[in-house]
């Protein structure tokens, strides 16, 4: 199993729909957690963190779910220029930090 | 522009040829990571400095990689006699990091290797 997991999509919505991508981690010892979101041949850019008690940025919602060890990314009123790839990082804080990337969900909203 | 700037933004090698990449960090981050994205993955953790010291290392770096970080600042990766499946973007990140805590990740535009 690997330690993290993503939908690698596509996820294919119309402008002003509500989407959610899902990300399961396997180390319960996990204790950071964020959204980078990447495009098309570029680096990725933090979106956001993830907090234990949830935390929304505008249109953008994150949720952690550490019994069922996942987290999730809401995104309200899709734009066009929301399409691009969202990547899952998942890190346990400690003597090593070393962040573990999921392959990222594939978002496309067209007009 | 202070963000993480690397160098070069692409190379192409032939095989069996010694490439080395250059990154500069954010200047008050302590922490620099080296990583491998293949097309259609995430980013694949190759290795990660806090200040001057290499305190982690994948299992999957083969002995033809190697990392440096001499003064804290910048850092150098390189790949000895390079091997097609090496072709990968090569991204370096930089964060804040104090022990027992852990800050975002930024990182710079890649170094994308292609070895014919």
């Amino acid at each position: 199993r690997k330690e993290v997991e993503q939908d690698p999509g596509p996820f294919n919505v119309p402008e002003g729909a509500t989407v959610a991508f899902n990300c399961t981690y396997s180390n319960s010892a996990s204790q950071s957690f964020f959204w980078y979101r990447q495009d098309c041949r570029k680096e990725p850019k933090l979106l956001m963190s993830v907090y234990s008690s949830g935390n929304e940025d505008g249109r953008f919602t994150a949720q952690l779910n550490r019994a069922s060890q996942y987290i999730s990314l809401l995104i309200r009123d899709s734009k066009l220029s929301d399409s691009a790839t969202y990547l899952c990082v998942v890190a346990t804080s400690g003597g090593s930090y070393i962040p573990t990337f999921g392959r990222g969900t594939s978002l496309i909203v067209h007009p | 522009d202070t963000g993480v700037s690397q160098d070069p933004r692409h190379k192409i090698t032939k095989r069996g040829q010694n490439v080395t990449f250059r990154c500069d960090p954010i200047s008050e981050h302590n922490r620099l990571y080296w990583y491998r994205q293949t097309l259609g993955q995430g980013p694949e953790f190759l290795t990660y400095f806090q200040n001057e010291a290499q305190l982690e290392k994948s299992r999957l770096l083969s002995d033809r990689f190697s990392a440096e970080r001499p003064k804290g600042s910048f850092s150098t990766l390189e790949i000895q006699r390079t091997e097609q499946g090496d072709s990968a973007m090569y991204l370096c990140a930089s964060s804040f990091g104090l022990a027992g805590s852990s800050y975002e990740q930024y990182f710079g535009p890649g170094t994308r290797l292609t070895v014919t």
